[in-house]
């Protein structure tokens, strides 16, 4: 089935400063990858999603590409702030009804 | 802006007994999902449901679950007989194409 892997598994940035996540999956099938933020004590929030006929989707300081070639994809913050502290998952959508397999999360840290 | 929602936000059980979490899922959505997620671990699959059936399941979700939308509206899923490792934060999403919204999540804890 399918696997992701997500690195890394913590990222301490300045404010200001841009953070990547990048990602990994197995199953070249897949067309479809989300992500997600989850705060604490909460479920994971959709930020931004990217589908396999694109390349590169913006949306202000978020953004995410997709190598389908090389089967991996990336989410880009720029100028992070404190609140952009949190959990990441990059997700690969891994059966034919659309369940998601997550990867193991990204604790990304914001200092001003 | 439509959310899902589930009950209760917390849930402490003893071992062995049944438990029900409760879902909401967002009125207009047709597909409907739990996933569960052990502290400090990744969210992990365990069922899909749509027309009123389960359309995937993964191999956490054994013969213990079992999920049912008893109305137009809830979405349920049943741990029959509970176990520790059952302890995790349960999340119900619900979705109308790829986008899957989720839950603030059921905090179960087994004893």
């Amino acid at each position: 089935g399918e696997n992701v892997e997500q690195h890394p598994s913590t990222l301490s940035v300045q404010e200001g400063d841009s953070a990547v996540i990048k990602c990994t999956y197995s199953d070249s099938a897949s067309n479809y990858f989300p992500w997600y933020k989850q705060e604490l004590g909460k479920g994971p929030q959709l930020i931004i999603d990217i589908r396999s006929n694109v390349g590169e989707k913006k949306d202000q300081r978020i953004a995410v590409t997709l190598n389908k070639t090389a089967k991996h994809f990336s989410l880009h913050i720029t100028e992070t702030q404190p609140e952009d502290s949190a959990v990441y998952f990059c997700a690969s959508e891994g059966g034919s009804q659309g369940n998601l397999i997550f990867g193991k999360g990204t604790k990304l840290s914001v200092k001003p | 802006e439509p959310e899902v929602t589930q009950t209760p936000s917390h849930q402490v059980t003893q071992m062995g007994q049944e438990v029900i979490l409760r879902c909401v899922p967002i009125s207009n959505h047709l597909y409907f999902y739990w996933y569960r997620q052990i502290l400090g671990q990744k969210v992990e699959f365990l069922v899909s449901f749509y027309n009123n059936e389960i359309s995937e399941k993964s191999e956490i979700f054994d013969d213990q679950f079992s999920v049912e939308r008893p109305d137009g509206s809830n979405f349920t899923l049943k741990i029959r007989s509970t176990k520790l490792e059952d302890s995790a934060m349960y999340f119900c999403a619900s979705s109308s194409d790829s986008k899957q919204f989720f839950g603030p999540g059921t905090r179960l804890t087994v004893l």
